[in-house]
């Protein structure tokens, strides 16, 4: 079975600085996609970034972007000039081509300070 | 505007009687999924549905029932038989089941069982 680790159950990071967070994974798959999910106060399930596990070049979206470390299993999300509205619950997810559920890991808490 | 809509957004319920969490799309998604998130932790998958009148189950299936009779619908029943119910309930439906389909996420139901 697949798992996804947090390793970081809570982080903060004054506003318009860069802050990163952690993510591995397991998986004896060779082909997935990984996903960030944000979950602000509202609970509303925001997807934020994903990444295709056979494409190198890492992804960016605006002020997010990934470092995906195929060989080491980890998928960890910066998120440069930090402002008050990032201020949530980040869940890093795993689907592969073989299951049909995505797996999220345990989650990051993350508060932006003014 | 398209979207996943979940009703009630709380519910409260007595311990031993069987409750429904709603959840409709009009997204025309194939798949559908129902994950439960308890506070301050990740999000398990309940059940899912790749197509109409199919389902399977998740991680934690045991004192839930779905049904999927039509393509928009995908309610959940909480039955007597869980053992914890009090959780927080979030629908999410995706266009398949495929690995490379973001999931979509309603805003969630909250359940309080006494």
């Amino acid at each position: 079975a697949q798992t996804v680790t947090q390793s970081q159950p809570e982080m903060s990071v004054q506003e318009a600085e860069t802050v990163t967070l952690s993510c591995t994974y397991d998986t004896s798959e060779s082909n997935y996609y990984l996903f960030w999910y944000k979950q602000p106060p509202s609970r509303q399930m925001i997807l934020v970034i994903r990444q295709e596990a056979y494409k190198q070049q890492n992804a960016t979206e605006n002020r997010f972007s990934v470092n995906f470390q195929k060989a080491a299993k980890s998928f960890s999300l910066k998120i440069s000039d930090s402002q008050l509205g990032d201020t949530a619950m980040y869940f890093c997810a795993f689907k592969d081509n073989a299951g049909n559920m995505l797996t999220f890991g345990g989650g990051t808490r993350l508060m932006v300070k003014p | 505007d398209g979207g996943i809509t979940q009703s009630p957004k709380y519910l409260f319920r007595k311990e031993g009687q069987n409750v429904t969490l709603s959840c409709e799309q009009n997204l025309n998604h194939d798949a559908m999924y129902w994950y439960r998130q308890d506070p301050g932790q990740g999000l398990r998958l309940i059940y899912y549905s790749q197509i109409v009148n199919d389902f399977q189950k998740g991680d934690i299936a045991e004192g839930y029932s779905v049904s999927r009779e039509k393509k928009e619908s995908f309610p959940l029943t909480v039955t007597s038989a869980q053992k914890n119910p009090t959780a927080f309930y979030l629908c999410a439906s995706s266009i398949s089941s495929s690995y490379n389909s973001p999931l979509h996420f309603g805003n969630g139901t909250r359940l309080t069982v006494t």
